[in-house]
């Protein structure tokens, strides 16, 4: 079965300082791996996305992530954080045909 | 705007009714998902569909939960005889073909069952 594990429920971080959510995968096959944001009472909006290529993915508001197969991991960064980040971040997998499996999500809180 | 819309956003039914909640995808989308969404829980799939067709319902409960998006109109995801337990946020998404295209999510549905 297709799964996606986030370790962290939380993650606080200063204002400024660099931030990064974990995620690993496991997929039968090529993935394409995903992260979205969520907002209060809002739903999921798409940050960034791996399907081949470059390890390293640039994505909104200055989102990027790290693909790494031989950890199956797919962590997202951000060089400098934002009060304005603190929300709850997903991270989802695919591959071939099968559904957009997503993680439990982890929240972000940035102190500033 | 053109993004996906879900309409109710609020939704409150008592034990035993019927809830119905519908979705307009994003214009030029043509496939559709569910997903159910519990508090400090990450999203689950439901079911996958295209116009008149529905492709993958593996994550759908086997009774009282069906989904339709019919040639004309918004997709619907229908619940029978709600129980306490169906109480959850409800989101629909839309993408373009190709499993590399990211889903579009709506803004959701919040089904309270009383």
């Amino acid at each position: 079965a297709q799964s996606v594990a986030q370790p962290e429920d939380q993650v606080n971080v200063a204002e400024g300082n660099p931030l990064t959510v974990k995620c690993t995968y496991s997929v039968s096959g090529n993935p394409y791996l995903f992260w979205y944001v969520q907002y209060p009472n809002r739903g999921l909006q798409f940050l960034l996305k791996y399907i081949t290529g470059d390890n390293l993915v640039k994505g909104s508001y200055g989102f990027e992530a790290e693909f790494n197969k031989s950890q199956t991991s797919f962590h997202l960064k951000k060089p400098s954080a934002l009060v304005s980040d603190s929300a709850l971040y997903f991270c989802a997998a695919r591959s071939g045909n099968t559904p957009l499996v997503f993680g439990k999500g982890t929240r972000l809180s940035v102190i500033a | 705007n053109a993004g996906v819309m879900q309409n109710p956003r609020h939704l409150v039914r008592r034990r035993g009714q019927e809830a119905r909640l519908r979705c307009s995808p994003m214009k030029g989308h043509s496939h559709v998902y569910w997903y159910r969404q519990l508090p400090e829980e990450g999203l689950k799939f439901m079911v996958y569909l295209q116009k008149e067709n529905i492709i993958d319902e593996s994550g759908m409960p086997k009774e009282r939960f069906s989904a339709e998006f019919p040639k004309e109109g918004p997709s619907i995801l229908r619940i029978q005889q709600v129980v306490r337990g169906d109480s959850a946020a409800y989101f629909c998404a839309s993408s373009l073909p190709g499993h590399n295209s990211p889903l579009h999510f709506g803004n959701g549905t919040r089904l309270t069952v009383t």
